[in-house]
């Protein structure tokens, strides 16, 4: 079957780093995406991978391992609104996503 | 970038009534619309896919004659939960993708659906 883990909840500090892994298993491969999304709202397009290596974005930054199946988003100097849950979906080889449950990132003082 | 818009954002509606969630691409055309439904601190679970002039693909365990999905334009899908009952409260999310490859999708703002 086809499968996305990640954390469920993180926790980090107010102008920290912190890292959202995430690992796949899916039937074929056209690319990995983040999304953020905030409590109440529709996720937002963070980034895209489809070919190993980093892409890096401003703060954030996303991480790709086809050959093992990871991959892992970066947020750097973490602002109180980066507080809300980070979703990794996998385009399959029908280009459908397949979502994780998402990580709740909670960002403290 | 491309937006999409979904409308209403918010109803409240009586077990037994009907509901109809518009989405739209405002300035893309949507080749393929997808439907989805999130419960609370849950990710989203993918209802239908849906293609312009086709009949639409629902997933394993989504009743068809339920959850009514029209794909009319290629800027417009509706959703239309029929006979509604308080387990179908949720929020529900459509997105748009331009085009059949890699293409990111677009999500609508989504719509938060409490029947009493």
């Amino acid at each position: 079957g086809q499968n996305i883990d990640q954390p469920t909840e993180m926790t980090a500090t107010e102008g920290a780093i912190v890292q959202i892994n995430c690992t796949y298993q899916t039937s074929g491969f056209n690319g990995l995406f983040w999304y953020q999304q905030h409590a109440g709202e529709a996720p937002t397009f963070l980034s895209y991978n489809v070919l190993d290596g980093l892409e890096e974005k401003g703060r954030f930054s996303s991480f790709l391992s086809r050959s093992k199946g990871y991959s892992y988003l970066l947020l750097k100097e973490l602002q109180m609104k980066d507080s809300a849950s980070y979703l990794c979906a996998v385009s399959d080889s029908n280009y459908q996503l397949i979502w994780g449950a998402g990580t709740k990132l909670i960002i403290k003082p | 970038g491309a937006v999409v818009s979904q409308h209403p954002s918010r109803v409240i509606c009586k077990s037994g009534t009907s509901v109809k969630i518009e989405c739209r691409s405002l300035d893309f055309q949507a080749t393929t619309m997808f439907w989805y439904r999130q419960f609370p601190k849950k990710s989203l679970m993918l209802m239908a896919t849906s293609n312009e002039g086709s009949k639409a693909t629902y997933e394993q365990g989504v009743e068809k004659d339920k959850f009514l999905i029209n794909h009319a334009s290629l800027t417009l899908s509706t959703l239309t939960v029929t006979s509604a009952h308080p387990e179908d409260s949720s929020f529900y999310i459509c997105s748009a993708r331009e085009g059949d490859s890699y293409y990111e999708q677009y999500f609508g703002p989504g719509t938060r659906l409490t029947v009493t």
